[in-house]
């Protein structure tokens, strides 16, 4: 079944290391891909998309990903953690590359330990 | 810039009674979205609007779910009527087109059906 998956439920890491999501699809052609984050009492945002082009993809608040044909991945990585990163992330595909579906993966939650 | 309006914040309801959720996009954007995210999973979209036209509701539960537009501006989501697994978080979005434009997501509504 087509689907976008995000195997690590839940992640910890410390403050100041370094992080690293993973995201894993399974559609016939390259979807368009994101990266969201949901933060305790805000809303869903924006980090991260790509359509075409360089596979590695520079968002905000520091973060990148990068696509991976060969293992149809899109993972979410970040040099040095910040105690305000711990929040869910969300990994999410539109497989028509119209702009008209989108699917979410899980999410992972994050936790920053001082 | 305003962003994404959403009322009410919370409503609690019994199962089988009716319930209607409002949401106000951001000025000039044409694109609206409805999301169902219940807990502990990603968000699912509903229903997009492009203006007052329905692009995909494709995973909309017609039997019980409505939404409309009728200007083109704010929409409103209504569930009627309600069942227990309706319980979640009902979140709407808006672009300035399509998903290839970056979407701005509004608070939520959190649903409660008892």
């Amino acid at each position: 079944a087509q689907s976008v998956t995000q195997p690590d439920i839940h992640i910890t890491v410390s403050e100041g290391a370094s992080l690293e999501l993973r995201c894993n699809y399974s559609y016939g052609a390259t979807p368009y891909l994101f990266w969201y984050v949901q933060s305790p009492g805000q809303g869903l945002q924006l980090l991260l998309k790509y359509f075409s082009g360089d596979t590695l993809v520079q968002g905000i608040k520091g973060f990148e990903a990068e696509f991976k044909r060969s293992q149809s991945s899109f993972n979410l990585r970040k040099p040095s953690v910040h105690w305000s990163d711990a929040a869910e992330y969300f990994c999410a595909v539109d497989p028509s590359n119209t702009g008209n579906q989108f699917y979410f993966g899980t999410g992972t939650s994050l936790t920053v330990i001082p | 810039e305003a962003g994404v309006a959403q009322s009410p914040r919370y409503k609690i309801i019994e199962k089988r009674q009716s319930v209607a959720f409002w949401c106000n996009p951001i000025s000039g954007h044409a694109t609206l979205y409805w999301y169902q995210q219940i807990l502990g999973q990603g968000p699912k979209l509903l229903i997009q609007f492009q203006n007052n036209g329905v692009v995909d509701d494709s995973q909309l539960p017609k039997d019980r779910f409505s939404a409309e537009r009728l200007k083109g501006v704010d929409s409103t989501l209504k569930i009627q009527p309600a069942k227990l697994e309706d319980s979640a978080v009902y979140l709407c979005a808006s672009s300035s087109r399509t998903f290839t434009d970056t979407q701005y997501f509004g608070p939520g509504t959190r649903l409660t059906v008892l």
